[in-house]
């Protein structure tokens, strides 16, 4: 059964960039019809779509955040990556990594999150 | 950017109890309207996907229906382990957005 586990600092500095790495366990991340995403969800607000990568490393980024955000996969670790520079109090969250299906455009496997204070 | 807007923000409800939550698109989305479950502390759970089509393990009490542009969720004979935050999301084009979510309680 594939799970997803994000990683990485859970405080991050005004204007520093903010690293976040979800790992893929239970199954390859080339296989199947499937893309990569990134959510958060900041305190007391609603989920908030970030961006999505193949595995080709085509990408798709919300344009609210499009300036700051690059994602990467690394296939040979199972991995996905996300990087948002500059970071501000309202990128403070949970974020979470999620697979999502082509088809249907809906994320059926997440991670469990990781809380990003910036501070 | 596709607006989605869902109804109510909250609602009380009882066990046993049937309840709506409605969804609406700011533009036609086609069938990409997907529900998701979010209890605290835990990441949000596919429901629903193609606005009608039952996840793998979700229990049928939990059903979905619409198109174009309005949607509903129902959950029939609510379970104490249905109370959550429900969350819709349209996946017809980037960037893909969530509605605010309905908090149900108790």
């Amino acid at each position: 059964q594939v799970q997803l586990q994000e990683s990485g600092p859970g405080l991050v500095k005004p204007s520093q960039p903010l690293s976040l790495t979800c790992t893929v366990s239970g199954g390859s991340i080339s296989s199947g019809s499937f893309y990569w995403s990134w959510i958060r969800r900041p305190a007391g607000k609603g989920l908030e779509w970030i961006g999505r990568i193949y595995t080709s490393g085509s990408t798709d980024y919300n344009p609210s955040l499009k300036s700051r955000v690059t994602t990467s996969v690394d296939t040979s670790k199972n991995q996905f990556s996300l990087k948002l520079s500059s970071v501000t109090a309202a990128d403070a969250a949970v974020y979470y990594c999620a697979r999502g299906k082509w088809v249907e455009d809906a994320f059926d496997i997440w991670g469990q999150g990781t809380l990003v204070t910036v501070s | 950017d596709i607006q989605m807007t869902q109804s109510p923000s909250s609602l009380s409800a009882s066990v046993g109890d049937r309840v709506t939550i409605t969804c609406r698109a700011s533009q036609s989305i086609s069938s990409y309207l997907n529900w998701y479950q979010q209890k605290p502390g835990k990441a949000p759970n596919l429901l629903i996907y193609s606005v009608s089509k039952l996840q793998s393990g979700v229990p049928s009490r939990f059903s979905g229906s619409g198109s174009g542009t309005d949607f509903t969720l129902t959950i029939t004979s609510l379970q104490p382990e249905d109370f959550a935050t429900y969350y819709c999301q349209q996946g017809h084009s980037t960037p893909h957005s969530f509605g605010q979510g309905t908090k149900l309680e108790i």
